[in-house]
């Protein structure tokens, strides 16, 4: 059964401060994805990461994928308030027919 | 715009009654999902649908059921059999090209209540 997990669940961080949310899976996955959700709302996706050592950066947001340890990691730099909101990563086993296995998600405050 | 719509944003049950979400897309993807989340978790998949007239079950399909007559819908019926229906419930869609990446696209989601 493919796991995923992440850390830290809760993230209350300073205006300006640099921080990981980081992704861990159990078993061989094909395809990891970064999605974002503001408070009562639907998700946004942020990344796709395909392959072994992938990076992608969208503004303050790096996302990258290691495959042989089963780990993603989403950097926030010199993070701002509207960067608050809860981030998802999900795992995808083509065997499965495109099924997403999701992370229960870190909650993202950024104090200003 | 093309999009997921889901109707309505909240819906109220009453003990006993089944109730249905309506998903429509205009994106001509071929997959749909269903999703439920619960507070302060990740979500999980209750049906899903690669192509018209046919669906899975997820990990939480019991108390549900789908049907996938065309392909821009997928409704979802919260039947009495489930117990604790309180939750968000989110549609997605992907494209379905097989090999290709499929980034799921989520609709904005309705909020079911029991009374």
């Amino acid at each position: 059964e493919l796991k995923v997990e992440q850390n830290p669940l809760f993230l209350s961080m300073q205006e300006g401060k640099n921080y990981t949310i980081y992704c861990n899976y159990s078993t061989t996955s094909d395809r990891l994805y970064w999605y974002r959700q503001d408070p009562g709302k639907s998700l946004e996706s942020l990344f796709v990461l395909l392959s072994n050592g992938a990076v992608k950066q969208e503004g303050r947001l790096m996302a990258s994928l290691d495959t042989k340890a089963r780990l993603s990691t989403l950097h926030i730099t010199a993070a701002v308030h509207d960067l608050s909101a809860t981030y998802f990563c999900a795992v995808e086993r083509l065997e499965y027919g495109n099924k997403l296995v999701f992370g229960a998600g870190t909650i993202l405050r950024v104090k200003s | 715009d093309g999009g997921i719509t889901q109707s309505p944003k909240y819906l109220f049950r009453k003990e006993g009654q089944n109730v249905t979400l309506s998903c429509e897309q205009n994106l001509n993807h071929d997959a749909m999902y269903w999703y439920r989340q619960d507070p302060g978790q990740g979500l999980r998949l209750i049906y899903y649908s690669q192509i018209v007239n046919d669906f899975q079950k997820g990990d939480i399909a019991e108390g549900y059921s789908v049907s996938r007559e065309k392909k821009e819908s997928f409704p979802l019926t919260v039947t009495s059999a489930q117990k604790n229906p309180t939750a968000f419930y989110l549609c997605a869609s992907s494209p379905g090209l097989a090999g290709v990446s499929e980034t799921q696209y989520f609709g904005p989601g309705t909020r079911l209540l029991v009374l």
